[in-house]
């Protein structure tokens, strides 16, 4: 039982270059989040969906765009990644969107020069 | 959007000493959470709360929930090598989901043994 998968744990972009984060839960919950996390920052919710099928904007979601492939899996895409992108991006997921517990992946660092 | 201050930003004790660390919302919270978020992982829930005025016990933390709705606590006993890391609040207002969720910029918890 793995909890929450992310694959890269860390890359290096050039500015204007694109990529995909990949998220994938194996605790079958319906709800998965994908937040960025900078220094002095709290987190802060890019986008979200509440169950398979539906996704919705947080907090900062210029920038990015998100696809929920499956209830396994929720992709975080980069079109034309900016300095101002680099950040830790986490993951997570929970039961349903009301669940106070979310359980979080390890992250992936990114780096955008 | 709702603002919450974490305080204080860092702490640095001795191994055995007792932490406090709290967090204000200029608005009404429904819902407090304490994370702890170790080097390289993702945040760990700790502790819930869901009542004005809950103490509510996770071996030696204790987080309450303010009468006023508007500050939470989170008290560490008797601290350990392990209790290292940064630890978020976050709070969740009348919308309900965890999309709701905002969180503070963390403590961070530096044992000197």
């Amino acid at each position: 039982n793995a909890g929450v998968t992310q694959t890269p744990k860390f890359q290096v972009l050039k500015t204007g270059q694109s990529m995909t984060l990949q998220c994938a839960q194996d605790m079958n919950h319906n709800s998965m989040y994908w937040y960025r996390q900078d220094p002095g920052m709290g987190l802060r919710l890019i986008y979200y969906s509440a169950s398979e099928g539906t996704t919705d904007k947080g907090e900062v979601p210029n920038g990015y765009n998100v696809s929920r492939l499956n209830k396994r899996e929720f992709s975080l895409r980069l079109e034309s990644a900016a300095p101002s992108q680099t950040s830790v991006y986490f993951c997570a997921s929970s039961r349903d969107r009301l669940a106070e517990t979310q359980y979080f992946g390890p992250g992936t660092r990114l780096l955008v020069l | 959007g709702q603002q919450l201050n974490q305080s204080p930003q860092s702490m640095f004790i001795q191994e055995g000493e007792d932490v406090s660390m709290n967090c204000t919302s200029s608005s009404i919270f429904n819902t407090w959470l304490w994370y702890k978020q170790e080097p390289g992982e993702g945040p760990v829930l700790l502790i819930a709360l869901y009542k004005a005025g809950e103490l509510t016990s996770n071996g030696r933390l204790t987080a309450q929930f303010g009468i006023t709705r508007k500050d939470s606590f989170l008290n560490i006993s008797a601290s350990i090598p392990s209790d290292v890391g940064i630890y978020f609040c976050a709070g969740r207002d009348s919308g309900g989901g965890a999309d709701g969720l905002t969180f503070g910029k963390g403590t961070h918890l530096i044992i000197q043994p």
